[in-house]
């Protein structure tokens, strides 16, 4: 089974600032791999699949990138409406999740 | 608008059943494969099973294989998951999910989910 670890396990950050978020796989994905945010609340949205496609609707302040083993979501400046928590996710496998906090 | 309504959650007591329903709406609910995934309370998101268009295919996580069943009627637009010998642990709430069609479980929509409680 293919473990995938987030982090950090909380990130503390303003509005404006540039999140970087890290999922990395225990063996290779290729680009087999999903970002989720979701907030308190509320269901998981599809941010990007494969590794690096922006799903509909998504800003183009969230970016992904990667292969392999190791997978970075970015957000280029912070809006108060991104702070939640993410999920990477390559199959059936979930990592534990990030929360990105308001700082 | 593509819709995912559950229904059927509920207390249960350990060693109890029930049956989970998902309503899909707004899309050709037979040319997707769909997905049952849970959270437990204040915990990630897990996997549970998922089933093929057809329902020809089924695959079910370790942790409930033989005791969780999913299935579907796609002339009904509906998802099932049966859950038998139901468990302390299973307690979560439970979101159908459907499939983009890349072949890699990515989820472009979920519903609301249902939340079961096992307690005695």
């Amino acid at each position: 089974e293919i473990v995938l670890t987030q982090s950090p396990a909380t990130l503390s950050l303003s509005p404006g600032e540039r999140a970087t978020l890290s999922c990395r796989a225990s063996q290779s994905v290729s680009t087999s791999l999903a970002w989720y945010q979701q907030k308190p609340g509320q269901t998981p949205r599809l941010l990007i699949s494969a590794a690096s496609n922006r799903a509909t609707g998504i800003p183009t302040r969230f970016s992904g990138s990667g292969s392999g083993t190791d997978f970075t979501l970015t957000i280029s400046s912070l809006e108060p409406e991104d702070f939640a928590v993410y999920y990477c996710q390559h199959y059936s496998n979930f990592g534990q999740g990030t929360r990105l906090e308001m700082k | 608008e593509v819709q995912l309504v559950e229904s059927g959650g509920g207390l249960v007591q350990p060693g109890g059943s029930l049956r989970l329903s998902c309503g899909a709406s707004g899309f050709t609910f037979g040319s997707y494969w769909m997905s049952w995934v849970r959270q437990a309370p204040g915990k990630g998101l897990q996997w549970v099973a998922n089933m093929k268009e057809d329902g020809s295919v089924a695959y079910h996580a370790d942790s409930v294989k033989g005791r969780f069943t999913i299935s579907r009627d796609n002339a009904r637009n509906s998802l099932y998951l049966q859950m038998n010998s139901l468990r302390v642990e299973d307690t979560a709430v439970y979101y159908c999910a459907r499939e983009i069609p890349a072949g890699a479980c990515y989820y472009d929509y979920w519903g609301r989910g249902t939340r079961v409680t096992v307690s005695s």
